[in-house]
């Protein structure tokens, strides 16, 4: 019962490094999303997408990719990592029925840019 | 546009008393309004929500939420509080045609012994 799976947990990167963190659920949930998290500021979104192959920005898309070529899977990407891009990331997924259904969570994935 | 507000950063409250966190929210339309809490190092995980009818709505661990339409408030309420309650708490709202999630700011909530 695994539900949303982060990967990885923890991660510290150079300036204008690139990385992917990965993000897969088990429960065929057609919406998914990226999400920030600073310190009293709230959960931002990033990204997010309603199906395989659709994708669209929220309310912080710069500086981030993403790509979804699968119901399972939604990873974010980083090309140029900046100093400002350090934050801790969620991933979330919910299900198609219904705009009322809670999002599920991922426990995060805390990245460092030095 | 959609937002949400959570006026208190940080509630305090003695074990066994009430507590109260705080949500006010501006969505267009018919709100579905949601509460998430936060432990450390751990992801958000839902308490409860409001769709439509019943103004007290009852979730998980003994919380409930009163939504009022007029004040446009969705405040968390428990009873009793207890220590294993401490923690980070969001309210989030969207508009029910919306995809999207609007979260406030966050509460955390300390309840000392």
């Amino acid at each position: 019962n695994a539900g949303v799976t982060q990967t990885p947990k923890f991660r510290i990167l150079k300036i204008g490094q690139s990385m992917t963190l990965q993000c897969t659920q088990d429960m065929n949930h057609n919406y998914m999303y990226w999400y920030r998290q600073d310190p009293g500021m709230g959960l931002k979104l990033i990204y997010y997408s309603v199906g395989a192959g659709i994708t669209d920005k929220g309310e912080v898309p710069n500086g981030y990719n993403v790509s979804r070529s699968t119901t399972e899977d939604f990873p974010l990407r980083l090309e140029l990592a900046a100093p400002s891009q350090t934050s801790v990331y969620f991933c979330a997924s919910r299900q198609w029925v219904g705009t009322e259904q809670p999002q599920h969570f991922g426990d995060g994935t805390r990245l460092s840019i030095l | 546009a959609q937002s949400v507000a959570q006026p208190e950063d940080q509630v305090n409250v003695a074990e066994g008393n009430p507590l109260t966190v705080k949500c006010t929210y501006s969505v267009s339309g018919n709100p579905y309004l949601f509460w998430y809490v936060q432990y450390p190092n751990r992801g958000l995980q839902f308490l409860l929500k409001y769709i439509t009818g019943d103004n007290l709505v009852k979730g998980s661990y003994g919380f409930e939420a009163e939504f009022n339409k007029s004040q446009t408030s969705f405040h968390l309420k428990k009873p009793s509080a207890l220590v294993s309650d401490s923690a980070l708490y969001f309210c989030a709202g969207q508009n029910s045609g919306y995809s999207t999630l609007t979260f406030g700011k966050g509460t955390m909530l300390l309840v000392s012994p």
